[in-house]
Order: C-alpha cells, then structure tokens, then sequence
C-alpha cells in the first residue's frame, strides 16, 4: 500500500505565482486534510474534506483553495503565492471512524521567495 | 472546543534515562487523543493512540501514554531513551467530527 502520496516534496515559487499540491490516498478514506507546519506552531489545520464533493475550511484557509472530485485525491491550491505561505505542507486522511487516527504523506516543502 | 497544550516545547535526557513529555487537553466529552513522532525532515508517524478499553496505552518503539481524567493529562513516557528517540513529538486531540487538534509540539533531544 503506498498510503498517502504527496508531490513535488520540494518547490520554489516566486510571489504572484500559482501552484498546485497533489495528495492522493489508496485506503479508501473519507476523510482527507492539509496541514501547514511552521516552526514552533505546531500543525495547523487549512481545510479538510469529509467526502468527494464536499470541502470545509479549517483554522487558516486564507489564499488556499481545495476541491474534492473524487475520494482519492485532494489538490491544494495556491492562486497568488505570498511569502507568508512559506512553510511544510501535510496531507493527511482518516476513515472518519471514532478514535481512527490520521495517515499522513511525506510533506511538500514550499518556499516562495 | 478541544485543545492540547505541550508543556514543554524542547527536553533534553541523556541516553539511558526515562523520557516524560508531558500534554493537557481540553475536551467537552471522552476524548480522542494520539501522540505522534516526528524524526527530521520526515513526515509524521503514530506512536500511540488512547482507546477507552485502558489508561495505559502502549505504543511503538518502547514508548506508553497513561490517560488520566481527573488531571486532564496523556503524558508520554519511555523507560531508556535512545539515540534514536530524538525527534519531535505531538500530542493531538480528535473531535466528533473527526477534526484534529494538534499541540505545539516537543522537541526531544537525546544526549550521548
């Protein structure tokens, strides 16, 4: 099972650029989020979705778009890339079952400079 | 709402001596909890997670968390650290609707 796949592992924007981050995931799961990481900071949640079709923000959604078409996979969009969006970016995703944990990808590491 | 707080953002042990990373959580219900593992420049890994069927829940790599209700605290704990313990550590705490809470993180520094 490869789990959760996240690609590129690495990119290098300038400001104004756009981007888009895949994450797909072969378990079947419901449930699927991205996380950004900051140093310190923990994990923040920027959205998540609860099925295909459906999609809901979390605590910083600012400049990030997602859409879900089908279960497996759960793009994050960057229209206009700020260096604030410099960070570690995670998808994760979860069978929605009480007390099921998160499977999470090897991350995207975004600079924009 | 739920939240977790870490209460120490980096602890230093020396190898062969007992690790305690210690997380409070904030909960409305019977909460979730996890700690997860995350060695540099990786993704992050599950350790353990809390199950109602006990408060002492073992996980990986040597590593038990005990749930205590009264004190609001999923304190990690590991007998003999390892080298290879040194990392990062999360506490995270789940929500009904499958929303995840993550604490701010430890940074486990292991010393020879």
């Amino acid at each position: 099972n490869a789990g959760v796949t996240q690609t590129p592992k690495f990119r290098i924007l300038k400001i104004g650029q756009s981007m888009t981050l895949q994450c797909t995931q072969d378990m079947n799961h419901n449930y699927m989020y991205w996380y950004r990481q900051d140093p310190g900071m923990g994990l923040k949640l920027i959205y998540y979705s609860v099925g295909a079709g459906i999609t809901d923000k979390g605590e910083v959604p600012n400049g990030y778009n997602v859409s879900r078409s089908t279960t497996e996979d759960f793009p994050l969009r960057l229209e206009l890339a700020a260096p604030s969006q410099t960070s570690v970016y995670f998808c994760a995703s979860s069978p929605g079952q009480y007390n099921s944990p998160l499977h999470f990808g090897n991350g995207t590491r975004l600079t924009v400079t | 709402a739920q939240s977790v707080t870490q209460l120490d953002s980096h602890v230093s042990v020396s190898e062969g001596t007992p690790v305690l990373l210690r997380c409070n959580y904030s909960s409305s219900y019977s909460p979730s909890l996890f700690w997860y593992v995350q060695h540099p420049n990786k993704g992050l890994q599950l350790l353990l997670k809390y199950t109602s069927a006990a408060t002492l829940v073992k996980g990986i790599n040597g590593f038990e968390a005990e749930f205590k209700k009264s004190e609001t605290s999923f304190h990690l704990t590991k007998p003999s650290a390892h080298m290879s313990d040194a990392a990062e550590y999360f506490c995270v705490v789940s929500d009904l609707f499958n929303k995840f809470y993550f604490g701010s993180g430890t940074k486990l520094n292991v010393k020879p």
